[in-house]
């Protein structure tokens, strides 16, 4: 049983434009949403994350939006570059140490 | 890159064969993860440490095992290997559970 749903599993975008990419979880106890993102070849690094007192988070280029009611969580990626092709995978876990679990992954890729 | 050596980076063996996996780390991290990465499946998790020779189980630990008997290296072991557990493995430290984790570069294992 998947816990946390991820879509789409692949995306194409033209450089300067925005990345979505959707989270969907069952668990109500989970109160920690990270983004990690992967390079071919290399293991996944932390992008960004948040906890549920927030509604959005931004990092540079990044912004995690937050939906406590629908148990939804996006990314979002604007202006769009080609380095950031890649792999993007969302999380969640708990505090009472659930165990971080894992989407099914987003390949992005984005034209120039 | 943080500290994670994982060997080999790649292996082939037959099925039957026992295979295992090392992870060396230089950060001094408490916690240690494997992680499988098949697609479609994100990352899932084997096994994971909280300490020297303190192990628990994850999602997907049937058919492998772990020891941790130094703060540094991290073992998974496939007593007896499959061709279902073709796969990346990748290993993984964190100081605090399940946040900010740091990934190796993984290893990818075919089983014939």
């Amino acid at each position: 049983q998947q816990q946390v749903k991820q879509s789409p599993q692949s995306l194409i975008v033209q450089k300067g434009g925005i990345s979505i990419i959707n989270c969907a979880y069952e668990n109500t106890a989970f109160d920690y949403f990270p983004w990690y993102q992967q390079f071919p070849g290399k293991g996944p690094a932390l992008l960004i994350a948040i906890r549920p007192d927030v509604s959005e988070k931004k990092e540079g280029r990044f912004t995690i939006s937050f939906n406590k009611s629908a148990k939804q969580f996006s990314l979002h990626i604007m202006d769009s570059q080609p380095g950031d092709s890649a792999t993007y995978f969302c999380a969640a876990s708990t505090a009472a140490g659930n165990k971080l679990t894992f989407g099914g992954g987003t390949r992005v890729l984005v034209k120039p | 890159d943080a500290g994670i050596t994982q060997s080999p980076r790649h292996k082939v063996t037959e099925t039957g064969t026992p295979v295992t996996l090392r992870c060396h780390q230089t950060e001094n991290h408490r916690y240690m993860y494997w992680y499988r990465q098949d697609p479609g499946h994100g990352l899932r998790l084997i096994h994971y440490s909280y300490g020297v020779k303190d192990t628990d189980k994850g999602e997907v630990s049937d058919g492998y095992s772990v020891s941790r008997s130094k703060t540094e290296d991290f073992l998974l072991t496939l007593e007896s290997a499959t061709s279902s557990q073709t796969s990346v493995y990748f290993c993984a430290i964190s100081e605090l559970l399940d946040e900010k984790l740091f990934f190796g570069s993984g290893t990818q294992l075919s089983v014939l």
